[in-house]
């Protein structure tokens, strides 16, 4: 079974002090590695698709990096308006274009 | 170009009755599906659809129907409410090949 799990459950950050979101996953074999970003009361919104080891994409102050085994979302001198819940998926090699989601980091940035 | 579009944003419901939610997108994308969210349990698949007239089951697939008649919508169907219901229901879409899925806005669920 794909299982995705997301640490820490939350973070609180100063306006400027860099840090990272992990995400571990276990799939069969993967297709794509996702990462979304969630405001309160909106859907989740794309950033990046990672679909090998070694990979990297960045935009912004987020840069997202992938491994065999895990995800990280490093965000470098965050401001207030990176306050978000980030959201790690994965989508299986055969497994209908499915995403199989954790639950997500609460990230809060204060000024 | 509207993307993803979800009908009702909120809705209160009575424990029996059954209503549809509607989704709608205008990309042309072949693959749509519908997740809930609920607190600490992340999104969780329900239905998808991988292109008109094909639909399975996802991870919570029990009290739900769909179906998808055209490309464009995939409206989700409570036969009979109950409040374990209760939650914030995401359409989303996407192109075949991996690119991954846009969302709609939500849809809230009450069932008192």
């Amino acid at each position: 079974e794909d299982q995705v799990t997301q640490s820490p459950e939350a973070l609180r950050l100063q306006e400027g002090e860099s840090s990272s979101l992990n995400c571990s996953y276990t799939v069969s074999g993967l297709r794509g590695l996702f990462w979304y970003r969630q405001d309160p009361g909106k859907g989740p919104e794309f950033l990046f698709t990672l679909y090998s080891a070694g990979e990297e994409k960045e935009k912004e102050r987020l840069k997202a990096t992938l491994t065999k085994k895990e995800s990280f979302l490093h965000i470098t001198a965050p401001k207030p308006e990176d306050s978000a819940t980030y959201l790690c998926a994965v989508q299986a090699v055969g497994g209908s274009e499915k995403l199989v989601f954790g639950k997500g980091t609460k990230l809060t940035v204060n000024p | 170009n509207a993307g993803v579009t979800q009908t009702p944003k909120f809705q209160v419901l009575k424990t029996g009755q059954s209503m549809t939610l509607q989704c709608a997108q205008d990309m042309n994308h072949e693959y749509m599906s519908w997740y809930r969210q609920d607190p600490g349990m992340g999104l969780r698949l329900i239905h998808y659809s991988v292109g008109a007239g094909i639909t399975d089951q996802g991870e919570v697939p029990n009290g739900y129907n769909v179906s998808r008649s055209t490309t464009e919508d995939f409206p989700l169907r409570l036969l009979s409410a109950a409040p374990s219901q209760t939650s914030v229901y995401f359409c989303a879409s996407s192109p075949a090949g991996g690119y991954g899925y846009t969302f709609g806005s939500g849809t809230r669920l009450t069932v008192v």
